[in-house]
């Protein structure tokens, strides 16, 4: 699987995008960009994920450079509920039983503040 | 409804102990995983499994084991070698595709 780099900390004004950076500039042609947070002392939760092309969803949007090295998480309007650790991993969609590996790395711990 | 489940929430064991940590999912998905996370850090991958009777050691598998003699069902033993067992163990699951992973809400285990 591809490594992933991310900053360690950002902050973020209540009602204002936070815009978190992923780069994997080692990424393959096969490989997906996934998104998930941890809020503190739960299990990680999936927020989007997108191959080539840019995606959105109730929870966020996802925009994937077209050499695809680096993405970024958008939400569009930050609540103080959205501070938590986001993860942005790469991972092989693959069918039957090869699934192999899912490996996080740090994250980014965002603080929404009021 | 469907999910993951992992029980129990908070696990005391003595020293020397071994100690198995449930995980159950009725997702009916193939891939399953453990994962440790000690405070301030990211999760490391302990073991993963990606069909019955068969798993994989991920990237600190010393002083743990697992099985998978059910679909639904990947138990961790966190035994007596490894070396530093207080943490909070996460468990996954995950289907075939461009899926996402489902985590189960963790065990915090506290060995005194």
């Amino acid at each position: 699987d591809a490594k992933t780099t991310q900053p360690p900390s950002m902050d973020c004004a209540e009602g204002r995008a936070a815009n978190l950076p992923c780069n994997h500039s080692t990424i393959s042609g096969n490989e997906y960009v996934y998104w998930y947070r941890q809020i503190h002392s739960q299990g990680p939760q999936y927020i989007i994920h997108g191959l080539k092309n840019n995606e959105t969803n109730e929870m966020a949007s996802l925009i994937i450079t077209e050499d695809r090295k680096s993405s970024t998480l958008i939400l569009p309007h930050a609540t103080l509920r959205d501070t938590a650790v986001y993860y942005c991993i790469v991972r092989v969609a693959v069918g039957g039983t090869s699934y192999g590996k899912l490996t996080f790395g740090q994250g980014t711990i965002l603080t929404v503040h009021p | 409804d469907g999910g993951i489940t992992q029980s129990p929430k908070y696990l005391f064991r003595k020293e020397g102990q071994n100690v198995t940590l449930s995980c159950e999912q009725n997702l009916n998905h193939d891939a399953m995983y453990w994962y440790r996370q000690d405070p301030g850090q990211g999760l490391r991958l302990i073991y993963y499994s990606q069909i019955v009777n068969d798993f994989q050691k991920g990237d600190i598998a010393e002083g743990y084991s697992v099985s998978r003699e059910k679909k639904e069902s990947f138990p961790l033993t966190v035994t007596s070698a490894q070396k530093n067992p207080t943490a909070f163990y996460l468990c996954a699951s995950r289907g075939q595709g461009a899926t996402e992973a489902f985590f189960g809400q963790g065990t915090r285990l506290t060995v005194v």
